[in-house]
C-alpha cells in the first residue's frame, strides 16, 4: 500500500481531458509538502514533468499541468495524445515516516 | 550534458551482497543531494535512500535498513549502494537520482542497472 494513492488506471480518447489523482494526508500533501510528478513511458526511465505542485520544467508540453489542494495532487492533462500513454507517478515527502514517498503509480491508455 | 551512469547490477544469491555504483557528469556532484530509487518489475517506484553533499545526512527507506550503506565520492563524482543480505524482494532496476537543490524532486534518472536476488 502506497502511502500517495493513485488510481490504477485512466483512459480518454485522442483529443480528451484527463486527470490524475494523488490522494495523501496530513503528514505529507495536508503539511504542505511539494508534489512532483513523473511520467515513465514502458521500457524508459522516469521523466520529470511537473516540480513543486503545477511548474512544468522546460520542454515540457504546456498540456500538462499540476494542482494541489488540502491532502491531494492532482495532473491534468489535454488534447491527448498516443504519445501520452505511459505510467504516471506522484511523489512527496512525509514526515511521519521521515521519508520520500511515490503514489503507486498511474496506468494512462489512449483509446 | 546532465548524465548519470549506474553499473553493478546482475544476478546474486539470496544472502549475498552487491556494490552499485553510479558515476555523474555534466554538473557540479558535491553540490546536490543524491538518492536511489528502485522499481521491482512491474511494479511502480520505491525510494531507497539519500545522501546529503558532504555525507553527513543519509536516510534509508525501512525495507533497507541495517541491510544497504550508500556512500559517496565527491572527488570521483561517483555515488555508491553497498547492498547485503539481499533477499528476493530486491529484485529490481535501480535508479540513481539527482535531488533539486532547493526542493526534493528528482531530476535526472539514470538509466537504471537491474539487480536479480535468486537462487
Amino acid at each position: 500500500q502506497s502511502v500517495l494513492t493513485q488510481p490504477p488506471s485512466v483512459s480518454g480518447a485522442p483529443g480528451q481531458r484527463v486527470t490524475i489523482s494523488c490522494t495523501g494526508s496530513s503528514s505529507n500533501i495536508g503539511a504542505d509538502y511539494d508534489v512532483h510528478w513523473y511520467q515513465q513511458v514502458p521500457g524508459t526511465t522516469p521523466k520529470l514533468l511537473i516540480f513543486n505542485d503545477i511548474n512544468r520544467p522546460s520542454g515540457v508540453s504546456d498540456r500538462f499541468s499540476g494542482s494541489k489542494s488540502g491532502t491531494s495532487a492532482s495532473l491534468a492533462i489535454t488534447g491527448l495524445q498516443a504519445e501520452d500513454e505511459a505510467d504516471y507517478y506522484c511523489h512527496s515527502f512525509d514526515s511521519r515516516l521521515s521519508a520520500v514517498v511515490f503514489g503507486g503509480g498511474t496506468k494512462l491508455t489512449v483509446l | 550534458e546532465v548524465q548519470l551512469v549506474e553499473s553493478g547490477g546482475g544476478l546474486v544469491k539470496p544472502g549475498g551482497s552487491l556494490r552499485l555504483s553510479c558515476v555523474a557528469s555534466g554538473f557540479t556532484f558535491s553540490s546536490y543531494r543524491m538518492n536511489w530509487v528502485r522499481q521491482a518489475p512491474g511494479k511502480g517506484l520505491e525510494w531507497v535512500s539519500s545522501i546529503s553533499t558532504g555525507s553527513n545526512y543519509i536516510y534509508y527507506a525501512d525495507p533497507v535498513k541495517g541491510r544497504f550503506t550508500v556512500s559517496r565520492d565527491n572527488a570521483e563524482n561517483s555515488l555508491y549502494l553497498h547492498m547485503n543480505s539481499l533477499r528476493a524482494e530486491d529484485t529490481a532496476v535501480y535508479y540513481c537520482v539527482r535531488e533539486a537543490t532547493h526542493s526534493n524532486w528528482f531530476d535526472p534518472w539514470g538509466q537504471g542497472t537491474l539487480v536479480t536476488v535468486s537462487s
